[in-house]
Parts: C-alpha cells; sequence; structure tokens
C-alpha cells in the first residue's frame, strides 16, 4: 500500500541557510512521481517540484533541489538560501497508477521556521 | 483565470445534517479529487476521479460520497454529518499521468457541532 512518512513535524532554520526536509515512501510499484507542495499561513497548496521514478537526475527547480534516493525510497527537499517567506508547512506526496487511478496521497508535513 | 472553485468557504452544520461541497474546473482536467486536512494528519485522500462517470475510493472514504457527471464538476456529499468531520477540504485537478501537479480549490472549512 502507499506510504509517504515525514518524520519532521517541525524544522527551524536560520535565513540564508539551507534546509532539508525529509521524505521517505512505500510503494510496489515501479512507476510512480513525487511532489512536494508549499502551503503557507494563507492555506494555499503551491506546487514546488517533482520527480518521476525513472529520471536518473534530481530535479531542481530555482532554490529547491529534490535528492532522490530510489533504493532507499527517499525523496528529500532542500532549500537553498532561505528566506523569511519559506516559513509554511510542507508537504510530500506520490503519485501512483495503479488501476489507472492515479491515486495521490500525501505525507504528514513538517512546518519549517525560517529565522531572521 | 477561475482554476478550481470551491463552495462554500465556511459552514458550520448540526450533527446528522447532509450537505453538499462543490467543486468546479475549468481547466478541462481529467483527475479531480477531495481532501480533508486535519492537524498533524496532513492531507487525507477522500474520493477521487479520473473523468466523467469514474471515481474511487482513496484513504478515508467512510461518510463521503461524490459522483462525477461532467468533466468540470466533482461534488462532495455528506450524507449524515458527524463531530470527526470537522475539518479543511480542498479538491484538486490536475491531467493524468505522474507528472502532472494538482491545482488545488481554496478549501473549505467545515465545523460540526
Amino acid at each position: 500500500a502507499q506510504k509517504i512518512t515525514q518524520t519532521q513535524p517541525g524544522m527551524f532554520v536560520q535565513e540564508k541557510e539551507a534546509v532539508t526536509l525529509d521524505c521517505t515512501y512505500d510503494t510496489s510499484d515501479q512507476s510512480y512521481g513525487l511532489f512536494w507542495y508549499k502551503q503557507p499561513s494563507s492555506g494555499e497548496m503551491i506546487f514546488l517540484i517533482y520527480q518521476g521514478s525513472y529520471d536518473e537526475q534530481n530535479a531542481t527547480e530555482g532554490r529547491y533541489s529534490l535528492n532522490f534516493q530510489k533504493a532507499r525510497k527517499s525523496a528529500n527537499l532542500v532549500i537553498s538560501a532561505s528566506q523569511l517567506g519559506d516559513s509554511a508547512m510542507y508537504f510530500c506526496a506520490m503519485r501512483e497508477a495503479g488501476g489507472g487511478g492515479f491515486k495521490t496521497i500525501f505525507g504528514a508535513g513538517t512546518r519549517l521556521f525560517v529565522k531572521a | 483565470n477561475a482554476g478550481v472553485t470551491q463552495t462554500p468557504k465556511f459552514q458550520v452544520l448540526k450533527t446528522g445534517q447532509s450537505m453538499t461541497l462543490q467543486c468546479a474546473q475549468d481547466m478541462n482536467h481529467e483527475y479531480m479529487s477531495w481532501y480533508r486536512q486535519d492537524p498533524g494528519m496532513g492531507l487525507r485522500l477522500i474520493h477521487y476521479s479520473v473523468g466523467a462517470g469514474i471515481t474511487d475510493q482513496g484513504e478515508v472514504p467512510n461518510g463521503y460520497n461524490v459522483s462525477r457527471s461532467t468533466t468540470e464538476d466533482f461534488p462532495l456529499r455528506l450524507l449524515s454529518a458527524a463531530p470527526s468531520q470537522t475539518s479543511v477540504y480542498f479538491c484538486a485537478s490536475s491531467r493524468t499521468g505522474f507528472g502532472q501537479p494538482q491545482h488545488f480549490g481554496d478549501g473549505t472549512r467545515l465545523s460540526i457541532l
């Protein structure tokens, strides 16, 4: 069964430093997609980055990169040069195509606090 | 650009009442889903649909019904509201495919007394 685990309920990082948010997943499928979303205090969900299970290179989008270790089933989000505006909830998500359903499930999230 | 529109934004119900949360998208997305968000539990998938006439259960489907008669609309029905269904509900849509990110509505904050 699909499962996403985010073990860090809360994280603190100093402004301008890098931070890694952990995500591990469990799936029996060979084909799947991994996503990270950001949820600021205003409540909207913002897509950050995507990694496909067959992608050999780690995904990058500006200050966001995804450290994908397939054998360990981990997909950690790295935010470089943290900004105050990065303070938010961050969710890891996985999409599978079992039965053609493209079901997407989320982890419990990590709340990131950026300190000035 | 309307994107994904959820109505209402806030709702208070009494235990046992029924209601429908509306979700509409104007992006011609095949895939739509409903999530509930509770503190410390992230977003949990309630039901999802890969196209008109096709729906399936997610992680927490009990107490909720859905239907998908058109590509645009995906309403969520609470048959007999219970306090445990107090939550923030998000509707999302995307194109099918592994790499397609979901577009989310603004959410409906639902309280069951």
